[in-house]
């Protein structure tokens, strides 16, 4: 079926070091890819989207990086910090059949001090 | 400004009762989610509308979920009766003219 696998699941990086998640999806007709961090007991919260019609996309210490051909996305995290700690969840909009956002499974990024 | 509110925020019922989740979504959205958060199966779509219609309901487990928007403001997400696989995070979402999305704080459901 239509999905998006996403990898890590965990993931613990140095204070200060980068980080990277990685999402592959398998609609080709995707066209719309956000990515959400979910601190505990709060709901998901949307930190930065992309596109197909772009390549890559920034925000401040926050990347995003799509490859269309290869069908995967990416999340680039610079100079982490503690308050980084959270499960961040990559997603596809799904178009064939119905529309829909499909969530990758979930990294829990652990920044230690 | 207000996000999109929840209530209750959490919930504990025992199996075959009713449970009613409530959703108000951000003024001015006119899609409204509701997703089920398990370890199991990650976030998974229910059902959504779009101006107060439902658009996609093929997520809804079974006859046991109803959903309903009767205004802009408002949505409540029914299961009756509930049994103890019901048991998670229940989220509402909203958006305004597309996919991106703004999630809730969610309702912690326990059905013993």
């Amino acid at each position: 079926g239509e999905n998006v696998e996403q990898h890590p699941s965990t993931l613990s990086v140095q204070e200060g070091d980068s980080a990277v998640i990685k999402c592959t999806y398998s609609d080709s007709a995707s066209n719309y890819f956000p990515w959400y961090k979910q601190e505990l007991g709060k709901g998901p919260q949307l930190i930065i989207d992309i596109r197909s019609n772009v390549g890559e996309k920034k925000d401040q210490r926050i990347a995003v990086t799509l490859n269309k051909t290869a069908k995967h996305f990416s999340l680039h995290i610079t100079e982490t910090q503690p308050e980084d700690s959270a499960v961040y969840f990559c997603a596809a909009l799904l178009l064939g059949g119905a529309q829909k956002l499909v969530f990758g499974q979930g990294t829990r990024l652990t920044i230690n001090p | 400004d207000a996000g999109v509110i929840q209530s209750p925020r959490h919930e504990v019922t025992e199996m075959g009762q009713e449970v009613t989740l409530r959703c108000k979504p951000i003024s001015g959205h006119d899609y409204l989610f509701w997703y089920r958060q398990t370890m199991m199966r990650g976030l998974e779509l229910l059902i959504y509308f779009n101006n107060n219609v439902p658009i996609d309901d093929s997520g809804m487990p079974e006859d046991r979920f109803s959903a309903k928007m009767p205004n802009a403001s408002f949505s409540t997400l029914k299961i009756q009766p509930s049994e103890p696989r019901d048991s998670a995070v229940y989220f509402c979402a909203s958006s305004l003219q597309g996919w991106t999305q703004y999630f809730g704080p969610g309702t912690r459901l326990l059905v013993l």
